[in-house]
């Protein structure tokens, strides 16, 4: 079964708009680390957000911003203000710790229009 | 601080060649993981290493692929022989620990294209 869904293999958003990035998971491990990567056309992979399983408040890093909703198993990723340089992959992450393991979504492709 | 660093960039080999990615981690990183991504599809777990020792092979596709950390330094993957299906993006990552928030500090990556 896919541990990180990814629906979005598109997406499409207006500069200084705001985008949401949907990501699901799958986990039976009470802790679990979700995060977000950004892969611009250069190919690095740029680590953006972290949220832990047992965080009270969604993590926020500057115009990211992750909207944790626990019951629903979903960690979507806002960024608000989107600029061109926002133009890239994007995936979804999550470490389960019991099984160590680093599982990753299919990636959405965002692009920004002037 | 240098990041993790992957060699080659890109490869085209025929199919029945043999090819050998490396990748140097962050200095002091004793955990060391190989992806790969398959053109459209996600990110998928190849294999990890702590120091010099395979932690967890579970991702590796079958015996054609031989993972090596001599040293616990860097790492090779080598495919041998290369079959069509074996392209994609290899990506290595390195992380100091294995905690939670723990992140993981990726390569650029070596684009693996077989003919």
């Amino acid at each position: 079964a896919q541990k990180i869904t990814q629906t979005q293999p598109g997406m499409f958003v207006q500069e200084k708009e705001a985008v949401t990035l949907d990501c699901t998971y799958d986990t039976s491990d009470p802790s679990y680390g979700l995060f977000w990567y950004k892969q611009p056309s250069s190919g690095e992979m740029i680590f953006l957000i972290y949220q832990g399983s047992y965080d009270q408040q969604n993590a926020t890093e500057g115009r990211y911003s992750l909207n944790f909703q626990k019951a629903r198993k979903s960690a979507n990723l806002v960024i608000s203000a989107s600029q061109l340089g926002d133009s890239a992959m994007y995936f979804c992450a999550m470490r389960e710790v019991n099984f160590n393991k680093f599982y990753f979504g299919s990636g959405t492709k965002l692009n920004v229009k002037p | 601080e240098a990041g993790v660093t992957q060699f080659p960039s890109h490869s085209v080999i025929e199919k029945g060649q043999t090819v050998t990615l490396r990748c140097d981690p962050i200095s002091g990183h004793d955990n060391l993981y190989w992806y790969r991504r398959v053109m459209g599809k996600e990110i998928k777990f190849l294999l990890h290493f702590v120091k010099e020792s395979k932690q967890d092979e579970s991702g590796m596709p079958n015996n054609r692929f031989l993972a090596e950390r001599t040293g616990g330094t860097y790492s090779t993957l080598k495919v041998q022989p290369a079959e069509l299906e074996d392209s994609g993006v290899y990506f290595c990552a390195s992380s100091q620990g294995r905690a939670t928030n723990e992140k993981l500090f990726f390569g650029s990556g070596t684009q693996l294209s077989v003919l």
